[in-house]
């Protein structure tokens, strides 16, 4: 089945590593969204990107960046991981005729 | 921008009871309102959506009702059963031009 996934599932690093996280679909889908959920504080978009020539800023994009590096594929980056990033993030996709957005299973990132 | 408040955060009821989560949007502009569901440890699944041309959809035991003079929309779930239990999130956007804004979850327990 076609499907979002996402490397790694998990990861624990240190204050001021770089970290990427990866995510990749075989659904065919333009859109891809990065997101990251907090207890509390529902989903909330980082970066989203409509092609492959198309990056934007989502409501929290600082202290991230991202890249589109074919259709399948989106990666988010933290320069300079700091503790207050330690959260679950959420990479997804659409179909530009159909708004649901289907997610990847998630990636849990603790940042010591 | 876009701001989604979601209400209650948390909601206990009893097996057979119905359930209701409401949410506000503050752009007038949005025209999609999607709910997502995320089971403990699940990715976010869509689970009902509706559009404004629309007041009322609904697919077996739940539903979504819009009002759009009032900017809100709400999710019903008649005869709740355990499997119901999870995070709910609500979301709005602009059909196939923005990104979905989300509530920040309701966490409905269902009590056998």
């Amino acid at each position: 089945d076609a499907d979002v996934t996402q490397t790694p599932r998990n990861r624990i690093t240190k204050t001021g590593k770089r970290i990427m996280l990866e995510c990749s679909q075989t659904k065919g889908h333009d859109r891809m969204y990065w997101y990251r959920q907090d207890p509390g504080l529902g989903l909330r978009l980082i970066y989203y990107s409509f092609d492959v020539k198309d990056i934007n800023k989502g409501e929290i994009s600082d202290g991230y960046s991202v890249s589109r590096q074919a259709q399948a594929k989106f990666s988010l980056s933290l320069e300079s991981a700091i503790p207050n990033q330690t959260a679950l993030y959420f990479c997804a996709t659409s179909h530009p005729g159909v708004n649901e957005q289907f997610f990847g299973p998630g990636t849990r990132l603790t940042v010591l | 921008g876009e701001n989604v408040e979601q209400h209650p955060s948390t909601l206990s009821v009893q097996e057979g009871d119905s359930a209701v989560i409401k949410c506000t949007y503050s752009d007038s502009a949005s025209n999609y309102f999607p709910w997502y569901k995320q089971e403990l440890g699940k990715r976010p699944q869509l689970i009902i959506d509706i559009r404004s041309n629309v007041g009322e959809k609904k697919d077996q035991r739940i539903a979504v009702t819009l009002n759009k003079t009032a900017k809100h929309f709400s999710l019903h779930i008649t005869e709740t059963q355990p499997e119901d239990s999870a995070v709910y999130f609500c979301a709005a956007s602009i059909w196939g031009n923005t990104p979905l804004v989300f509530g920040k979850g309701t966490r409905l327990s269902v009590i056998a």
